[in-house]
């Protein structure tokens, strides 16, 4: 079992539609993040969360830590959303990140 | 402020050659990580280096994987000599340092086909 698992795997919306994506681990962790990686690579770190939500435009990102589970939240969704969104764990005493296998998201105009 | 560079963006070639890949990390990041990201896979790490010491290399391929980061700036990652299943996204990330609260700022990655 992965330390890190995510789901959807794969999410196809319509334009406008509110998203959610989720992040269970396993793990003590003292960091989450959500990242978002576009076609051709380049990833990009959205969040880091050790406690509560952060917001950053239409973008939300909460976590639970008793659950060990976290979400990340798309509100209006836009064409331009699509991106593959990857779950990063930093587990207590640990110097590098856990990664889930990502959620490929694709909104639809 | 530059973002993380890497080099060569694609690289094509048959089993059993060598390739050689290049990051040069965020001006003053102390800590530099390389990632192997098979298709379909989150990044795996498979090293990381703080200046040039390495920090962990637990998860990289010592029979065939190297990196070295000599001067602790730039670094380069070699295989030697690949096999089919090397094929994947190279990516370098860096941070200031590797505490829980120091973002990882990632380079646009090596897509590798091993033939």
């Amino acid at each position: 079992k992965n330390e890190v698992e995510q789901s959807p795997q794969n999410l196809t919306a319509q334009e406008g539609e509110f998203i959610t994506i989720n992040c269970s681990y396993s793990v003590g962790i003292s960091a989450l993040h959500w990242l978002q990686q576009h076609p051709g690579g380049g990833i990009v770190s959205l969040f880091m969360l050790s406690s509560g939500k952060k917001k950053h435009g239409r973008l939300i990102a909460t976590i639970n830590i008793q659950e060990k589970h976290s979400s990340l939240h798309i509100t209006a969704s836009h064409p331009r959303d699509s991106a593959v969104y990857i779950c990063a764990v930093l587990g207590f005493g640990q110097g590098n990140l856990i990664f889930g296998k990502g959620t490929k998201l694709s909104v639809k105009p | 402020e530059a973002g993380v560079a890497q080099s060569p963006r694609y690289k094509i070639i048959e089993k059993r050659q060598s390739v050689a890949f290049w990051c040069n990390p965020i001006s003053g990041h102390a800590t530099l990580y390389w990632y192997q990201q098979i298709l379909g896979q989150g990044p795996k790490l498979l090293i990381q280096f703080q200046n040039n010491g390495v920090v962990d290399d637990s998860q990289l391929p010592k029979d065939r994987f190297s990196a070295e980061r000599l001067k602790g700036v730039d670094s380069t990652l070699k295989i030697q000599p690949a096999k089919l299943e090397d094929s994947a996204v190279y990516l370098c990330a860096s941070s200031l340092a590797a505490g829980p609260t120091d973002t990882q700022y990632f380079g646009p990655g090596t897509r590798l086909t091993v033939l």
